[in-house]
Parts: structure tokens; sequence; C-alpha cells
């Protein structure tokens, strides 16, 4: 399966402030990947397709001008959480598929103050 | 649309015994069907897909999944709980939409192992 990667692997902000979250794929090239996010002791939930060299879609009710997400390369995507508010806390997963499978990071916990 | 149930939030189970997580699925067309476990503060790990081939599927860890179409159930099995077993358990679905599969995630089962 593939590897993935994200960093960094925890965050603190002040309210307000911007972060940005990078997800590698270390030994696949993904022309697709996908943001989730986790509320605590709750299931993932999809918040957008991260395509590489177009814009990412996003899922119904999640502002895609406060997730701000790039695909720039094969390897490389990232999900800047903008403007953040302590309800933006949350563990953020990203994964990219294989055959048919999804592997997923090991996730970025983001605590905004 | 595909959809999960999986049925218990919390299972408990003494060391050794049988580990039984059950999941039923929904789908207009063939699913993909998957498990995966979560440790605290990290990520997922799959433990076992299904994906149209045999309906027995073994997966790591000693975990096996049935596939029961007539069921619409894909329950996660292990023979002989092991401490290092406790985590949590989410059973997913997917349908092929080549390379682009979208996931949708059952609420989740923590297994605890008791001593």
């Amino acid at each position: 399966g593939a590897v993935v990667s994200q960093h960094p692997s925890w965050v603190i902000c002040k309210s307000g402030t911007s972060v940005k979250i990078e997800c590698r794929s270390l030994d696949f090239q993904a022309t697709t990947m996908f943001w989730y996010r986790q509320f605590p002791k709750q299931s993932l939930m999809l918040m957008a397709t991260s395509n590489e060299g177009s814009k990412a879609t996003y899922e119904q009710g999640v502002e895609k001008d406060k997730f701000l997400i790039n695909h720039a390369s094969l390897t490389l995507s990232t999900l800047t959480v903008t403007s953040a508010h302590p309800e933006d806390s949350s563990f953020y997963i990203c994964s990219v598929t294989s055959e048919d499978t999804q592997y997923f990071g090991p996730g970025t916990r983001l605590t905004v103050l | 649309a595909q959809s999960v149930t999986q049925l218990g939030s919390h299972v408990s189970v003494s060391e050794g015994a049988l580990v039984l997580l059950r999941c039923n699925y929904s789908s207009s067309v063939p699913p993909y069907l998957f498990w995966y476990v979560q440790y605290p503060n990290q990520g997922l790990q799959l433990l076992l897909k299904y994906t149209s081939a045999a309906t027995l599927v073994k997966g790591i860890n000693g975990f096996e999944a049935e596939f029961k179409k007539s069921e619409t159930s894909f329950h996660l099995t292990k023979p002989s709980a092991h401490m290092s077993d406790a985590a949590e358990y989410f059973c997913a679905v997917s349908v092929p939409n080549f390379g682009n599969e979208k996931l949708t995630f059952g609420t989740g089962t923590r297994l605890t192992i008791i001593p």
C-alpha cells in the first residue's frame, strides 16, 4: 500500500491565524488525495477531494474559502485553515487512493485557542 | 448513495476470547468494503478489504471478515483477542470510480480487551 505522511503532527494557534497542513504521498504518485476531519470520539467526515493540477471538490457544507486546498504536485497536497477559530479544532487526516483502497496519513491535531 | 451501520459503539471482550464487530452496509451497486483500525491520536490503518473477489477476506493481525450479500453484512472477527487489539475500528464502503472512490465510514466501534 501507499505510504502517506503529514506535517505537522500537531499544531496550536491563536484564533484568527491561518494554519497550513501538508500531506505527502511518499512512494506513490497521487492524482487524487482526500481530506477528512474527525472530531473527538466521532467518525471521519470527508471534507474535500484534492485533484492534482485542478480545483478541489468540496463536500456539502464545507467552506471552500475557509479550507483552502492546493495540490500542486503528484506527491503533495496542502490544506490551509484560514482565520482559524476554536470550532475548527479537530483532527485532520489525509489519504491517497491506490488500487481501489485509501491509505491514510497519521493525522494532524489542530488546536485553536 | 452508500451507507454503513456499525452495531455497538463499544465492545468489550476478554483476552483470548472471540472478537466480533458488526457492520451492515447499504449500496445500490456492488460495493467495496473495508475495515480500518485507529489507535489513539493516529491515522487509520487498513485491516482488510473486499473488492469483489473472495467473500472471506483475511487481513492483518489475525482478523478476517466475510462479505454476505444476502445479509448486506461485512462483520469483522478474530478468534482470540489480544491486549494490543484495543482500538477504534471503522467499517467503510465505497463504489468503483476509477481511482476516485469516496469512502463512507461507519460511526466506529471501540474495542476494549479485558485482561
